[in-house]
């Protein structure tokens, strides 16, 4: 089955201890973007890659960083997570970023609370 | 900086209903419009999307229209179903290289049987 998925799906930590969220698809999709989602804000883009080793800032970079070693893999690291980093947090990736063929597939999310 | 506004960030009907949302945007480059749904604990899905040369699509009971001289966009939803709650967000990618879509802020749509 054609999907992105996320782990872990539920995460509550402590300020300053680094964690990773994983994202994988199995699609052989170039794209790949994260995303956190809060309340009265939608989705707001926080990294994005368009290809292996090919990395860029979204709109709220700060306190996060990515790597793009594989295809399928794009995880999110939060080197010393804040409370202010409490949110759901979206994976999603596409063919590539061309017109027609961006049409973005997002994980199930993963809800995280630092206390 | 690009903007995408969502109106209402909340609306209900009764079911067999219409409902309507609409999205303004910012940036007049922007040239694909997606609208995704979100059920409660799961990831945004796309529903319908809609590029800057074509005015209406329709896919069943959903409709997006674009108004490119507005600079806004419209999903509608006819005969609804209590399957149809769900929180939904706009979209719209600009001209940049970058692919990114910005996204409305999203609205939760209550169906009442």
């Amino acid at each position: 089955e054609a999907q992105v998925t996320q782990n872990p799906r539920y995460l509550i930590t402590v300020t300053g201890k680094k964690l990773t969220v994983t994202c994988s698809q199995n699609m052989n999709h170039e794209y790949m973007s994260w995303y956190r989602q809060d309340p009265g804000l939608g989705l707001r883009q926080i990294y994005y890659s368009m290809n292996v080793e090919v990395t860029d800032k979204g709109d709220v970079p700060e306190g996060y960083k990515v790597s793009r070693k594989e295809k399928r893999n794009f995880p999110l690291i939060l080197e010393s997570p804040s409370p202010n980093q409490t949110s759901l947090y979206f994976c999603a990736s596409s063919l590539s970023r061309r017109p027609g063929n961006n049409e973005q597939f997002f994980g199930p999310g993963t809800r995280l609370t630092v206390l | 900086g690009e903007n995408v506004e969502q109106h209402p960030s909340t609306l209900s009907v009764q079911e067999g209903d219409s409902a309507v949302i609409k999205c303004t945007y910012s940036d007049s480059a922007s040239n694909y419009f997606p609208w995704y749904k979100q059920e409660l604990g799961k990831g945004p899905q796309l529903i319908i999307d809609i590029r800057s040369n074509v005015g209406e699509k329709k896919d069943q009971r959903i409709a997006v229209t674009l108004n490119k001289t507005a600079k806004h966009f419209s999903l509608h939803i006819t005969e609804t179903q209590p399957e149809d709650s769900a929180v939904y967000f706009c979209a719209a990618k600009g001209s940049s290289n970058t692919g990114k879509l910005i996204f409305g802020q999203g609205t939760t749509l209550q169906v009442k049987p």
